[in-house]
Parts: structure tokens; sequence; C-alpha cells
């Protein structure tokens, strides 16, 4: 099962909220990622996990937080975001078996920021 | 650093026409290559990928794409296209970093198929 899961699908909020993005997998965890994506652009990588530690950041504003709190979940926890932060945000796994390059993407969140 | 180029922005294309999407990456010792799906309002799906071996790959959904280190390209192609083949393609290659591999992706090209 290669399947990525993310929630929610869509998230709307203000720039004092703080809220969460989930991502979650069943496939074992060799690495994990967070990437943003805008409207006609490729993905842009944010964040990576390997093997349950923070492996890469790509000098993503400290606003976005992220989380892997055990070998299946990734959080994205976002504070003080700004409306340019709008965007789909995708989480990858590549799984414990296979080729370890290979990533498998979840369906995304839309997030908006008003 | 490496990079990948896909030329076309946008390939219109009419309904059982055959298709060729191009993808050139730079150059290195060892190239580890992707195409990826992206439908309206959903997330990447992996199409086929090339690791090594064959340089004729089979992917998902009748599509296929050739390795040329000579030209350092991977082509995307297909037969016969689908209305339901509209969507967003993504070259990318993987490139070692630290403990890691990160996927370097190209602009995409948007195939869109007209009946």
């Amino acid at each position: 099962d290669t399947e990525v899961t993310q929630t929610p699908k869509h998230l709307v909020m203000g720039m004092t909220n703080k809220k969460s993005l989930k991502c979650e997998q069943h496939m074992g965890h060799r690495a994990m990622y967070w990437y943003k994506q805008k409207a006609k652009k490729p993905p842009e990588l944010m964040f990576v996990y390997s093997y349950e530690k923070l492996s890469i950041n790509e000098s993503v504003p400290s606003r976005f937080s992220p989380e892997c709190p055990n070998s299946s979940l990734l959080n994205l926890h976002l504070h003080a975001l700004q409306p340019e932060d709008s965007a789909l945000y995708l989480c990858a796994s590549v799984p414990e078996r296979g080729a370890y390059n290979e990533q498998f993407f979840g369906p995304g969140t839309r997030l908006t920021v008003l | 650093a490496q990079s990948v180029t896909q030329l076309d922005s946008q390939v219109p294309v009419f309904e059982e026409a055959p298709v060729e999407l191009r993808c050139n990456y730079s150059s290195s010792v060892s190239v580890y290559l992707f195409w990826y799906v992206q439908y309206p309002n959903q997330g990447l799906q992996l199409l086929l990928k090339y690791l090594s071996g064959s340089t004729l790959v089979k992917g998902i959904n009748g599509f296929e794409a050739e390795f040329n280190k000579s030209q350092t390209s991977f082509h995307l192609r297909k037969p016969s296209v689908h209305i339901s083949d509209t969507a967003e393609y993504f070259c990318a290659v993987s490139v070692s970093m630290d403990s890691s591999y990160k996927l370097i992706f190209g602009s995409g090209t948007r195939l869109l198929v007209r009946p």
C-alpha cells in the first residue's frame, strides 16, 4: 500500500491563527517530505525527514514548523502566516521497502491565508 | 548543480493522436529520472521511473519514456492520447543530499487533449 493521506483537504486561516497540516502513511518510514506548490508551478521542497530526523530545511521561514512524531505521521504547524503563503501543500513519502528515491505523494492541502 | 528542462509549457493535441513531452536534464554520474502527472486539484502521481537497466521504460496509462544518455534526455511518449490525459506533467531528477534524496522538478508541461 503506497497511499499517503493528508488532512484537511482545504484550510482557510487568518494571519493570526495557528493551525496544523497532517500527513499519514503506512509504508514504513525511510523519508518524508513537505512541498509547497503555487499555481502553474512545480512543487518546491520545504523539509525532508530521514528516518524521523529532520535532514533538510530549505531555508523555510520559522512560521512553518515541521514535526515527525512517529514513523507514520508528519505534521506541519502553521503560525502567523502571510497571504503569499496561500498554496497547495503536498506531503510525500519514500517507503521503507523499495527504491530509496521513489516518492509517493498525497493529494495535498489547499491553504488560503486571509 | 542538477537541473531539468521542460521546453514546452503547453502541448495541445487532438484525441487519439500521438504525443511526446520533452525533458532534458543536466549530466551527472548517476541519474535517476521520474515523470509525474498532476490532474487538477490533486497531488502528483508517479507515471514511470528510470533507475537503471533498460533505457525504454513503460509506465501506467500507456505512457513510456526513453532514457538517452548521449542526449541527456528522458522524453515521455504515448501513441494515442485520451481526453482524460489532459493534465500537468512534471519531469524530475533525484539528487543525493546529505542522508536523503530530493527531487529537482522541471517547470512542467500542460498536455491539453482536444476532441
